[in-house]
């Protein structure tokens, strides 16, 4: 069965510290994969997404994912946090099963970043 | 481009009464899908569609059903609410899965059961 996994309910760290929120995929052939974050009372914006090539990929807001096949994960970062940071992120992979590719994602139970000034 | 809109924003249910959760679109996408977000849960897909007069089930359908007459609009419809349907519900819609382009979201509509 495909899933995915945010081991990390919430993730505090301090304005201008780096900061890394975790995902770990299970699925059968090739992933693709998504981070979205939610600001409160709005629905999930789109920030990058991992198809192929290169396994570091850059997103929206100075935001980048490390995509890691050995160890299937694709955890986001991003060298310098903001407190305009603080929100909710959600891993999510494309639902592959069936015989076509309809865009349903799979997500994770979702992270709370807190970035404290 | 007013992209994803869901209505109502709030809404409080009794058990057993039924209700239409709105969403349209204007950016001629084919696929759309409604998602239901709870605590702790992340989001469960309910319906999806991947054209006007196609839909097909999510992962948690029961309870819930949905028609895509047009393009533009896909309603959810709760026809016996139940407190276990209290949630926050999300619209979203893309363009072409085929090449992995993103969904885009509406700002949800947050519904109570009591």
């Amino acid at each position: 069965a495909q899933s995915v996994a945010q081991p990390e309910d919430q993730v505090n760290v301090a304005e201008g510290n780096p900061l890394t929120v975790k995902c770990t995929y299970s699925v059968s052939g090739n992933p693709y994969l998504f981070w979205y974050v939610q600001y409160p009372n709005r629905g999930l914006q789109f920030l990058l997404k991992y198809i192929t090539g290169d396994n570091l990929v850059k997103g929206s807001y100075g935001f980048e994912a490390e995509f890691n096949k050995s160890q299937t994960s694709f955890h986001l970062k991003k060298p310098s946090a903001l407190v305009s940071d603080s929100a909710l992120y959600f891993c999510a992979v494309r639902d592959m099963s069936g015989s076509s590719n309809t865009g349903k994602l799979i997500f994770g139970q979702g992270t709370t970043l807190q970035v404290k000034p | 481009n007013a992209g994803v809109t869901q209505t109502p924003k709030f809404r409080i249910l009794k058990i057993g009464q039924s209700m239409t959760l709105q969403c349209t679109q204007d950016m001629n996408h084919n696929y759309m899908y409604w998602y239901r977000q709870d605590p702790g849960m992340g989001l469960k897909l309910i319906y999806y569609s991947v054209g006007a007069g196609i839909t097909d089930k999510g992962e948690v359908p029961n309870g819930y059903n949905v028609s895509r007459s047009t393009t533009e609009d896909f309603p959810l419809r709760l026809e016996l609410a139940a407190p276990s349907q209290t949630s926050v519900y999300f619209c979203a819609s893309s363009y072409s899965p085929g090449t992995n382009s993103p969904l885009h979201f509406g700002n949800g509509t947050r519904l109570t059961v009591t």
